[in-house]
């Protein structure tokens, strides 16, 4: 089993453009959650996805963050217009089922920096 | 709300010594806690989770629920220990709450 895969590892964008960050689970898992780490803190997180659902998205920022996680193909976390502020580590992470507290399993990440 | 504080952000050790990541937490209902590592240049792994009660590479972490406590500790510290180590609760939604992180260096 390969892991969770995540991709790119690095992105770099400027300010105003587009980022898309794409994960895929571990075989066998439907359960997908985006976490954000900034530099100096701890991971955050952001949304809790099932196949074409978005079961949590809680932390979310209301502006210019989408996630989606389709029927066929990786969970996809879109960021809109990018700022500096968005610079960071984001991790995803999937677990077999949600009965009760399955345990997370985390790709490498994707490292974002806005210029 | 849930929150999770790792109150050392470094924890520097000679290798041989005893080691106690600290680890405190606020939530209302039952938690579920977990500590997860990550070894330099690689993915965050979990550690272990205090319902299996297990000891993974000599770590061992039990849960006090009246000092709402969750510490990791290892009798004699490796150098192959050296990493981040971040404590983490689960709520019944199935979303991890992390606590800051401790940097762990053991020292020869």
């Amino acid at each position: 089993n390969a892991g969770v895969m995540q991709n790119p590892r690095h992105l770099v964008r400027r300010r105003g453009q587009e980022a898309r960050l794409r994960c895929s689970p571990m075989k066998g898992h439907s359960h997908v959650y985006w976490y954000r780490q900034l530099p100096e803190e701890g991971l955050k997180f952001m949304v809790y996805l099932q196949k074409e659902n978005i079961i949590d998205e809680s932390g979310m920022p209301k502006e210019r963050f989408s996630a989606e996680f389709p029927k066929e193909g990786p969970s996809i976390l879109r960021i809109q217009q990018v700022v500096r502020g968005d610079s960071a580590a984001y991790f995803c992470a999937s677990s077999p089922t949600s009965a009760g507290r399955e345990t997370q399993y985390f790709g490498p990440g994707t490292r974002l920096l806005v210029l | 709300a849930q929150r999770v504080t790792q109150p050392e952000k470094l924890l520097s050790v000679f290798k041989g010594a005893p080691v106690e990541l600290k680890c405190n937490y606020s939530y209302s209902g039952s938690p579920e806690l977990f500590w997860y590592v990550q070894y330099s240049r690689q993915r965050l792994q979990l550690l272990l989770r205090h319902i299996s009660r297990e000891s993974i590479k000599g770590f061992t972490a039990d849960l006090n629920k009246g000092e709402t406590s969750f510490h990791l500790k290892k009798p004699f510290a490796q150098e192959e220990d050296s990493a981040m180590y971040y404590c983490a609760l689960n709520n019944a939604g199935n979303m991890l709450t992390f606590g800051g992180g401790t940097r762990l260096m053991v020292k020869p």
